[in-house]
């Protein structure tokens, strides 16, 4: 059964902890997104990794970090720089699939920090 | 300008009805865009890619107009299970040809009414 899976599904921490959201893949799928969405303000993109070993920033990179050892998992850390951590988290995967790619996403982490 | 712009509407339809929202987008070189459904606190789903003139599926069809630089969702015969919220994205970020990376609007809110 294929897919992308996102653990846990609600995280709750304190402010000031640093938290790492897991994110696996089996779709043997080269690129991997992270993304976060708020309450009318669409998904936006937190960093993408397009092969092991790589990543690029995305639009709010700030207070986050990654890494990309596996090409099947795209762990995702916020930290405590993170000012306003409290959102849905949802990871994706690019593949191609005909003509074009297309991106897949996970379930989503919702997290709360209090 | 946004790189890409959604009515959020709510769009309150009664079942059985046609239904049709729009999205522009602002980078011409795009060759391919996506129109994602979001159930209510759920991941975004895949549900047309639109490469060409347009895409046809069952009761869903996805138009392309690279004149005025919009793409347009229309649902026919609706359903009470097509209430949710539906979101385009089209390549963003520069010269994005492999779709590397994906701009999403905030998303067209949908209500179909008994």
């Amino acid at each position: 059964d294929g897919g992308i899976t996102q653990s846990p599904k609600y995280l709750f921490r304190k402010e000031g902890q640093n938290v790492t959201l897991s994110c696996e893949q089996n779709l043997n799928h080269d690129a991997m997104y992270w993304y976060r969405q708020d309450p009318g303000q669409g998904l936006r993109l937190i960093y993408y990794s397009q092969i092991v070993n790589d990543f690029q920033k995305g639009d709010i990179a700030e207070g986050y970090s990654v890494s990309r050892e596996k090409k099947e998992s795209f762990p995702l850390t916020v930290t405590s720089a993170q000012k306003n951590p409290t959102a849905f988290y949802l990871c994706a995967s690019r593949g191609y699939r005909g003509t074009f790619y297309e991106q897949y996403f996970g379930p989503g982490t919702r997290l709360t920090v209090t | 300008r946004k790189e890409v712009e959604q009515d959020p509407g709510p769009f309150n339809v009664p079942e059985g009805a046609t239904v049709a929202f729009n999205c522009t987008y602002s980078n011409s070189a795009s060759q391919s865009f996506f129109w994602y459904r979001q159930d209510c606190r759920k991941e975004p789903k895949l549900l047309m890619s639109v490469y060409s003139s347009g895409n046809e599926d069952g009761r869903f069809t996805a138009q392309l107009n690279r004149a005025s630089q919009y793409i347009s969702l229309l649902i026919r015969d609706s359903k009470l299970s097509d209430s949710a919220t539906y979101l385009c994205a089209a390549p963003g970020g520069g010269t994005n040809f492999g779709n590397e990376k994906l701009t999403f609007g905030t998303g067209t809110r949908l209500t179909i009414i008994p």
